[in-house]
């Protein structure tokens, strides 16, 4: 499953597949970027980042592309499993800031 | 515990009464950060903290709000005479560097409801 930006904020996935949350960040002048995971009732808990001198990194069933010629950011996450359940913001740091920028967020459901 | 701690959990205030929300960052976290998220909503920066120094308060909506670090450990966020529109969680999140990469630590948030 795949969503198309901050258009649509609710992507919904069957368990097993793969998922992929957009975000169209709004700063060319950010080198930094950071994927967040907020289940209900709790804070957000990093996933995984990336520099703006990289175009993919990988992590633990995760993988971040940056495309900084359109601004783009993906999280793509292999294997769904119900625990995936959450909403996801992207954020942007602006080059020698300290504030992170959050992006609306995606709320991720997993049908079994 | 070895996580950011923020109290209180949940606070309803009537409108017009201050409030004072505290965060206990993790040991030896350097940076502290105030955010806040409304409902649906992304966290919106409120502020950020080096050590004891406020060095950046530009996303503190009104002079009704308020925050402080004196010792470099704990910090409070004030708002007084609280209105409706400051219904919100706050969030507080700590890092270990002061350089401008690093993983930030969320706390659970201080749940406001303003009546």
């Amino acid at each position: 499953g795949e969503n198309v930006g901050l258009h649509l904020p609710t992507l919904s996935v069957q368990e097993g597949d793969n998922s992929i949350i957009n975000c169209a960040y709004s700063n060319s002048a950010s080198d930094y970027f950071i994927w967040y995971k907020q289940e209900s009732g709790k804070g957000p808990q990093f996933i995984i980042d990336i520099r703006s001198n990289m175009d993919k990194r990988q992590g633990q069933r995760v993988t971040v592309l940056l495309n900084k010629t359109v601004k783009h950011l993906s999280l793509q996450i292999a294997a769904t499993q119900p625990g995936d359940s959450a909403v996801y913001f992207c954020a942007e740091r602006l080059q020698g800031a300290q504030k992170l920028v959050f992006g609306q967020g995606t709320r991720l459901t997993i049908n079994p | 515990g070895a996580g950011v701690s923020q109290s209180p959990r949940y606070k309803v205030a009537k409108r017009g009464q201050d409030v004072a929300l505290r965060c206990d960052p993790i040991s030896g976290h350097v940076s502290l950060f105030w955010y806040q998220q409304a409902l649906g909503q992304g966290p919106e920066f409120l502020t950020y903290f080096q050590n004891e120094a406020q060095l950046d308060k530009s996303g503190l909506p009104s002079d009704r709000f308020f925050a402080e670090r004196p010792e470099g450990s704990v910090s409070t966020l004030k708002i007084q005479r609280t209105q409706q529109e400051d219904s919100a969680v706050y969030l507080c999140a700590s890092s270990l560097s002061s350089g401008p990469v690093g993983e930030l630590f969320f706390g659970e948030g201080s749940r406001l409801t303003v009546l």
